[in-house]
């Protein structure tokens, strides 16, 4: 059965760092997202693409992340420099098209990343 | 603003026992709601996706409702196994194009 690829599964590093992660969508998906889920809390999206294109990044703390999906398929997030505040599980999710009927999100395994 | 509650925030329940999960959200106008599971740790599996025009969607065990007019959305799990235990996440989508909203999940633990 066809899955979301997140990598790593775990990430630790020191506030100031740089960290990435990475994403691969089910194939033929158009549609990608990257949530942060706090300890606790639901999923926040951080960023949505569309193909290539950035649909909704409203939520994406621009002065540290940046997300990019060059081909439109596989999608890396960026944080720089990470804070402690950072620390949470970070999933990769894809749909077929956006806003299509019945249009279900497909989860990846997420990154943990603690920040020390 | 789309706000979406999940009551109570954990359960405890033994094993066989039928339970139901409680959603409420405050603006009644969605597009869908959707059921997830997730594992500690883990990402999130989804369960059951219901349309607005829908009233319930089944899977094996499970069944989802959705009253548009009052805000809830309830799961509905028969016969509970260890194997069930994880949190469960209600999501929300607004409007055809809009963001999911999630609310913050109900943690289960069946009991052996």
């Amino acid at each position: 059965e066809a899955e979301v690829a997140q990598s790593p599964r775990y990430k630790i590093t020191e506030k100031s760092q740089a960290v990435a992660f990475w994403c691969d969508p089910i194939s033929g998906h158009a549609t990608l997202y990257w949530y942060r889920q706090i300890l606790g809390q639901g999923p926040e999206l951080l960023v949505q693409f569309q193909d290539e294109s950035v649909v909704d990044d409203s939520q994406l703390p621009k002065d540290r992340f940046s997300a990019e999906r060059l081909k439109g398929v596989d999608s890396t997030l960026k944080i720089q420099p990470a804070e402690l505040g950072d620390s949470a599980m970070y999933l990769c999710a894809s749909s077929l098209v956006q806003g299509a009927a019945y249009n279900e999100q497909f989860f990846g395994p997420g990154t943990r990343l603690t920040v020390l | 603003k789309q706000e979406v509650t999940q009551i109570p925030a954990a359960l405890s329940v033994p094993e066989g026992e039928n339970l139901v999960l409680n959603c409420s959200f405050t603006d009644s106008a969605i597009y869908n709601l959707q059921w997830f599971r997730q594992d500690p740790g883990k990402g999130l599996t989804s369960l059951l996706l219901i349309q607005s025009s829908q009233r319930e969607q089944t899977s094996g065990r499970l069944n989802a409702s959705l009253d548009k007019s009052s805000g809830r959305s309830t799961l509905y799990i028969a016969a509970s196994q260890p194997g069930d235990s994880a949190t469960y996440l209600c999501a929300v989508r607004p409007g055809r194009d809009d963001k999911i909203i999630f609310g913050k999940g109900t943690r289960l633990h069946i009991l052996p």
